[in-house]
């Protein structure tokens, strides 16, 4: 079965900190991770994939096998970055997501 | 980009009526489209993966009685709550990608309400 985990559900941070969101993930097959973002009155929409190796708006997550993690990092916050994040995992391939609980994120200026 | 409209966004009905949601891709052709639920305060639940011209896969303590999906078109998929309860109150979006596409878009979500 697959599970994700996002342990805290709030996270404050003041503005020019760094943020790390965790996430761990239990699954039996090669899987691929995500992290979404919600904006206050928007749909979720993607904010990096883990095969993308790539950084988007500052953000980088780093898939751990040995840890089954894929934390989400931001050096520097900022206010703009305040939103719901849902760590999702499927298996390679398949579209099926399996979310995280979420974590609401309020940068303070 | 790609762009994924749901409607109604709100609904009202009474206990016992049937409410239906659909989930439009307005620029690209859906050949899978998915549906969640989502709690207050909780997360996205899947509930089915509907595929174009055939029956949607439910997953595991969904009851496919209970919510209908169609995916007769590409572009179109339903998902009808039966004979709703205020247990069914919730949040249901859907998503839909094309196919050999392996990024989802969303859509923006319909609360419905059973009083």
């Amino acid at each position: 079965a697959q599970r994700v985990t996002q342990p805290e559900k709030l996270l404050s941070v003041f503005k020019g900190a760094p943020v790390e969101l965790k996430c761990n993930y239990s699954y039996s097959g090669s899987p691929e991770l995500f992290w979404y973002v919600q904006y206050s009155r928007q749909r979720l929409q993607l904010l990096l994939r883990h095969i993308s190796r790539e950084s988007i708006k500052g953000f980088t997550a780093d898939l751990n096998k040995g840890e089954t993690s894929f934390h989400l990092k931001k050096p520097f916050a900022q206010e703009e970055d305040s939103a719901m994040y849902y760590c999702a995992l499927s298996s390679r391939g398949n579209n099926r997501l399996a979310f995280g609980k979420g974590n609401q994120v309020v940068v303070i200026p | 980009g790609a762009v994924v409209s749901q409607h109604p966004s709100r609904v009202i009905c009474k206990s016992g009526t049937s409410v239906k949601i659909e989930c439009r891709s307005l620029d690209f052709q859906a050949t899978t489209m998915f549906w969640y639920r989502q709690f207050p305060k909780q997360s996205l639940m899947l509930m089915a993966t509907s595929n174009e011209g055939s029956k949607a896969t439910y997953e595991q303590g969904v009851e496919k009685d209970k919510f209908l999906i169609n995916h007769a078109s590409l572009t179109l998929s339903t998902l009808t709550v039966t004979s709703a309860h205020p247990e069914d109150s919730s949040f249901y979006i859907c998503s839909a990608t094309a196919a050999g596409a392996n990024v989802l878009t969303f859509g923006a979500g319909s609360r419905l309400t059973v009083l």
